[in-house]
């Protein structure tokens, strides 16, 4: 069965750092772009960023922008958002998902969705 | 940045009843739309991609409908496990964008 498995979220203060990963089973990332989206407390579903199969595209929402980096090891199957400078409206539970797609990212023809999701890890940032 | 305004937020629904939620995007976005569904404490669930195509394993009541800026996804007739919350998102450009959501819940 293919499974996303989260983990390294935590608790901690205004500032600091974490990194998150997200490992696939059963299945391989090689030809999945893959994203990490989050959900603050009671609040609707926000895309943070993504990264293309080879890692040549790689995208970011404003407010994470200069502060995340995602990044991946398709050797460990295994994806990564480091969060520096965290903020207290950083805190949500934060989901890796992908898109499986082939051939070259931006010669897609058409938009694949997000079919494979992880079941979320929890960064809380509070003083 | 393009911005997804869904409608209704919140709608209250008996079972057998048919549901319609809208999904505006604030300019062209072809079909590159998907449709997912959210139950509490749980990861979202791809229902609908390319604005119409059914994701495999998904019931054959969900649907989907719309090109440009105006979506559809419509539960021709809804079940007691369908209560959720509904999202549609954009891959048109980036950043990529999600509605702010629709709860469909028992009447």
């Amino acid at each position: 069965e293919a499974q996303l498995l989260e983990s390294g979220g935590g608790l901690l203060q205004p500032g600091g750092s974490l990194r998150l990963s997200c490992t696939a089973s059963g299945f391989s990332l090689n030809n999945y772009a893959m994203t990490w989206v989050r959900q603050a407390p009671g609040k609707g579903l926000e895309w943070v960023s993504l990264i293309s199969g080879s890692s040549i595209a790689l995208y970011y929402a404003d407010s994470v922008k200069g502060r995340f980096t995602i990044s991946r090891d398709n050797v460990k199957n295994t994806l990564y958002l480091q969060m520096d400078s965290l903020r207290v409206e950083d805190t949500a539970i934060y989901y890796c998902a992908g898109e499986y797609y082939t051939g070259n990212y931006y010669h897609r023809k058409s938009y694949n969705g997000m079919d494979v999701w992880g079941q979320g890890t929890t960064v809380t940032v509070s003083s | 940045d393009i911005q997804m305004t869904q409608s209704p937020s919140s709608v209250s629904a008996s079972v057998g009843d048919r549901v319609t939620i809208t999904c505006r995007a604030s300019q062209g976005i072809n079909n590159w739309l998907a449709w997912y569904q959210q139950k509490p404490g749980k990861a979202p669930n791809l229902l609908i991609y390319a604005a119409t195509t059914l994701q495999s394993g998904v019931p054959s009541r969900f649907s989907g409908s719309g090109s440009g800026t105006d979506f559809t996804l419509t539960i021709s007739s809804l079940q007691p496990e369908d209560f959720a919350t509904y999202y549609c998102q954009q891959a048109n450009s980036f950043p990529l964008t999600f509605g702010g959501g629709t709860k469909v819940e028992i009447k």
